[in-house]
């Protein structure tokens, strides 16, 4: 069955400061890969995601993630993180069914 | 185009007590599934629903159930509540699952804690 499993489960940096989350997934055939975000009080919300085609892929908000399928990864990235980046972040992927399997969650504060 | 709502926000309850969730898809989408998220444990899938008919379970014991009704809004009903199913409780729409278009859109959630 697919998998995901994330590195990092506490991240703190100060803003302006690059951020990567680390996301491997298990082979499992057709891969679908997400990242969601959990701002404190909100729901979740999708950030990006993969199905085919550019390894690359651009999200909202600034995000980025690639995916690299000799390393089974799909880290998520942002060049400059500001203080409205604190939040919880998941990967995710689905099974044939549509069904989500998340990660852990890395929880990432970001300091003024 | 208005966005997954759930209903409670939040809602407290007594062990051995039952409780019944509901959520309101997106306008058009026929998929509706459930997820549990605790510190513990994370998020967790329970079921998913399309068109009326539970499509796929995760390993919850039998006290979860659901159903889905024929304009796609669905319940989520516990039955004899433990302290361990205090939780918030996630849905999400989509369009459809299994097709391709995995995206799932997902509501604020319910918090349910049972005392």
């Amino acid at each position: 069955a697919q998998s995901v499993s994330q590195h990092n489960h506490h991240v703190i940096l100060s803003e302006a400061a690059s951020l990567e989350l680390g996301c491997n997934y298990s082979y499992g055939g057709t891969v679908n890969l997400f990242w969601y975000v959990q701002y404190p009080g909100q729901h979740l919300q999708l950030l990006l995601k993969y199905f085919s085609g550019d390894p690359l892929v651009k999200g909202i908000k600034g995000f980025e993630a690639e995916f690299i399928k000799s390393k089974f990864s799909f880290n998520l990235r942002k060049p400059s993180v500001q203080w409205s980046d604190t939040a919880e972040y998941f990967c995710a992927t689905t099974d044939s069914w549509g069904k989500l399997q998340f990660g852990a969650g890395t929880q990432v504060v970001v300091t003024p | 185009k208005a966005g997954v709502t759930q209903t409670p926000r939040y809602l407290i309850k007594t062990r051995g007590q039952q409780v019944t969730l509901s959520c309101s898809p997106i306008s058009g989408h026929r998929s509706v599934s459930w997820y549990q998220q605790t510190p513990g444990q994370g998020l967790q899938f329970l079921f998913e629903y399309f068109s009326e008919t539970q499509r796929n379970k995760g390993n919850f014991p039998g006290r979860f159930s659901g159903r889905q009704f024929s304009n796609s809004r669905s319940e989520m009903n516990v039955s004899t509540l433990e302290l361990g199913d205090s939780a918030l409780y996630l849905c999400a729409s989509s369009f459809e699952l299994g097709t391709g278009d995995h995206e799932q859109y997902f509501g604020p959630g319910t918090r349910l804690t049972v005392t």
